[in-house]
């Protein structure tokens, strides 16, 4: 069956450093991977859209991968700082419907 | 731009009632709109596919009976849980798309907390 998955429940890391996360999914070829920030007791917010066919994307401090080979896409946080502590989540969107994946809750140390 | 808002953001019922939780695109009309179940430290879970003016798409194990949902304009659903049990405590989720095409980007609500005594 299709599955996406983030293997790291949580990461805990230092201000100013690279936080590295990973999602990969298996038995499906999605032309899309999303990824989305999630506060606690709210809703899911749009960060970043990675087509197929783009190796990679940036948004300010974010940065976006997509390796079809390997089947994962690796999102990184620049710079972090304490306002980026959250949970984020990878999402493929199959026909127009998203699968989530369970999500990693990234604590950014001042 | 692209806001949705959920009502209420907290409820607290007694077993064997109704719950209505309303979802509004603020700004724009969504083609489609989605409702999702969440429970704690785990993935938001796909419950239903609601279009303006047609039943919706229930996701397989969703009682359609259980959760009734209604998409009577293009900026409002709403999700009836009907005879509501404390196994349906949960977070509730809905989100908006302005477009299935263009990569799905999906605009969600805050949430909906639902305790079930």
């Amino acid at each position: 069956s299709q599955k996406i998955e983030q293997n790291s429940e949580a990461l805990n890391i230092q201000e100013g450093k690279t936080a590295t996360l990973t999602c990969n999914y298996t038995n499906y070829s999605p032309a899309y991977l999303q990824w989305y920030r999630q506060d606690p007791g709210r809703g899911p917010v749009f960060l970043l859209l990675i087509r197929e066919n783009e190796k990679e994307k940036r948004k300010e401090r974010l940065k976006v991968t997509f390796d079809t080979t390997l089947k994962q896409s690796l999102f990184h946080i620049t710079a972090s700082q304490p306002a980026d502590s959250a949970t984020y989540l990878c999402a493929s969107l199959n026909d127009y419907k998203l699968s989530f994946g369970a999500g990693t809750t990234v604590t950014v140390r001042a | 731009g692209a806001v949705v808002s959920q009502h209420p953001s907290r409820v607290i019922c007694k077993s064997g009632t109704s719950v209505k939780i309303e979802c509004r695109s603020l700004d724009f009309q969504a083609t489609t709109m989605f409702w999702y179940r969440q429970f704690p430290k785990k993935s938001l879970m796909l419950m239903a596919t609601s279009n303006e003016g047609s039943k919706a798409t229930y996701e397989q194990g969703v009682e359609k009976d259980k959760f009734l949902i209604n998409h009577a304009s293009l900026t409002l659903s709403t999700l009836t849980v009907t005879s509501a049990h404390p196994e349906d405590s949960s977070f509730y989720i809905c989100s908006a798309t302005l477009d299935r095409g263009a990569g799905g980007q999906q605009f969600f609500g805050p949430g909906t907390r639902l305790t079930v005594l």
